[in-house]
C-alpha cells in the first residue's frame, strides 16, 4: 500500500511568515510523529499523536510551533513567524500502536519537507 | 534523558568488506532499538527493529544485536556493496513512544 506522504517537498519562505506542512500517514496507523532534522544535527522529536489521546508536545521548541491531527489521519505542522533557525527537514512518521505502554511497531517515515527560511 | 551516540561518524570501506556500526544509549529502559538507513535528500527506511526482549535480528546481509545491560547495539553488514552507501541511524524507543536518534554513521563503500 501507499507509504507516508508529505507536502510540500520543499518550502522556501521569508523570515516572519507562517508555514504549514502536511503529513498523510499510512492508512490504519494510529500513531503519528513529527521530527526535525537540522543541518549537522540528529533527528529531533517534535510531537506525537496517538488515537484520541492528548498529543505529546514535549519536543516542540517554542510556542511558534503547533500541530493538529484531524479525524485521526492527516496532520498539519504549523510554524508561525518563522525564523532562520527553523530551517530544517521536517519528517513525519506513522506506526501501529497496539495500546498504551506497549511496544510499537516500526515507525515508517515520509520523504520529508525541506524548509528554508530566508 | 535518553542520549544515543553513534561511532564512527563516518566510515569508508572497500567493496566486499564486512563492517560494524556501533550505537550506544544511556537509558536501558527501552522498548526497542531500531536501525534506519537514510539516503541523501530522502526519508528514512527502516532496516531492523529489535524488541527489548530480543538479542538480535537479521535481514539478508544485515544483522543487528542488542545488549540492554551495557546500553549497546551493533549493526553488522556483510560483504558490503556500493549500494550500501548511506547514512545509518539508530534510534531507541522508550515509554514515551518517541524515538531518540543518534547522529548517524555516514558509510561509503568504494567499488
Amino acid at each position: 500500500g501507499a507509504g507516508v506522504s508529505q507536502s510540500p517537498s520543499n518550502k522556501v519562505t521569508e523570515k516572519g511568515k507562517d508555514v504549514e506542512l502536511r503529513c498523510d500517514p499510512i492508512s490504519g496507523h494510529t500513531a503519528l510523529y513529527w521530527y526535525r532534522q537540522s543541518l549537522g544535527q540528529g533527528l529531533e522529536f517534535l510531537i506525537y499523536f496517538q488515537g484520541n489521546s492528548a498529543p505529546d508536545k514535549s519536543g516542540l521548541p517554542s510556542d511558534r510551533f503547533s500541530a493538529e491531527r484531524t479525524g485521526g489521519s492527516v496532520s498539519t505542522l504549523t510554524i508561525q513567524r518563522t525564523q532562520q533557525e527553523d530551517s530544517a527537514v521536517y519528517l513525519c512518521a506513522s506506526s501501529l500502536l497496539p495500546g498504551p505502554g506497549l511496544s510499537t511497531d516500526t515507525q515508517y517515515f515520509g520523504p520529508g519537507t525541506r524548509l528554508t527560511v530566508l | 534523558k535518553q542520549e544515543v551516540t553513534q561511532i564512527p561518524a563516518a566510515l569508508s570501506v572497500p567493496e566486499g568488506e564486512n563492517l560494524v556500526l556501533n550505537c550506544s544509549f544511556t537509558d536501558s529502559a527501552i522498548y526497542n532499538l531500531q536501525w534506519f538507513r537514510q539516503d541523501p535528500g530522502k526519508g528514512l527506511t527502516s532496516l531492523l527493529l529489535i524488541q527489548s526482549s530480543q538479542r538480535e535480528q537479521t535481514s539478508g546481509r544485515l544483522n543487528a544485536s542488542l545488549d540492554k545491560s551495557s546500553g549497546r547495539s551493533t549493526l553488522y553488514i556483510a560483504a558490503s556493496q556500493p549500494g550500501d552507501s548511506a547514512t545509518y541511524l539508530c534510534a531507541a524507543q522508550g515509554g514515551s513512544e518517541k524515538l531518540v536518534f543518534g547522529k548517524g554513521t555516514k558509510l561509503t563503500v568504494n567499488p
